[in-house]
């Protein structure tokens, strides 16, 4: 079973300018999730979708950050305009059952520079 | 929110030793899962065990939920085993929350 998908793997643009990373979760899981990581902390949700709806965006800076998720499968999550303190990982991860509290599994991220 | 305080925040073993990393939460959860994040960025899942124990080979893990901690075990240590550890709970919704991680370096 392929595992979560992400491109791309790293990305270094200059502050102001505008980013998208790409997100395919696993095959047939419902739930899909961004989290960021910032250097030597733990991950922190932006934002949840369910399907193709989202459930949680409480923490999505929505001034500067717009995520969709199109036909209930890819993601994508944009940056416009990019800010130094955006520097991070931004992983994506994906769950199986639609309101459970299934186990989560993450793809291998996009790393982030802001200069 | 529900508080994921995980101990010690940095560990040194020599090849072949033994540890425990303790993670300890503040409120009731509906899931814990560890990851080992390895050098790469890569979180890979180690264990979901909202509770009770198992084990997968050199690895086990136990969770008390009733006393809001579980515990990871290493036993017979790698090199390969170098990485941060994480712990991430859900409590309410259907996010994890995580810890700050345990930092392991394994020397030969």
């Amino acid at each position: 079973e392929a595992g979560v998908a992400q491109s791309p793997r790293y990305k270094i643009i200059e502050k102001r300018q505008s980013v998208a990373f790409w997100c395919n979760p696993i095959s047939g899981h419902a739930t899909l999730y961004w989290y960021q990581q910032i250097l030597g902390q733990g991950p922190k949700l932006l934002i949840q979708f369910q399907n193709n709806g989202v459930v949680d965006d409480s923490q999505l800076p929505k001034d500067r950050f717009s995520a969709e998720r199109l036909k209930g499968v890819d993601s994508t999550l944009k940056i416009q305009p990019a800010k130094l303190e955006d520097s991070a990982v931004y992983l994506c991860a994906s769950s199986p059952i639609r309101g459970s509290y299934n186990e989560q599994f993450f793809g291998p991220g996009t790393r982030l520079t802001v200069l | 929110g529900i508080q994921v305080e995980q101990s010690p925040p940095d560990l040194i073993l020599q090849e072949g030793a033994n540890s425990t990393l303790r993670c300890n939460f503040s409120d009731s959860v509906n899931n814990l899962q560890w990851f080992h994040q390895n050098p790469w960025g890569q979180l890979i899942n180690l264990f979901y065990i909202p509770s009770g124990t198992k084990q997968n080979g050199r690895l086990s893990a136990t969770t008390v939920a009733t006393e809001r901690y579980s515990l990871l075990y290493i036993s017979s240590s790698q090199t390969t085993d170098s990485g941060v550890y994480f712990c991430a709970v859900i409590h309410s919704g259907y996010a994890l929350n995580f810890g700050k991680g345990t930092s392991l370096l394994v020397t030969p």
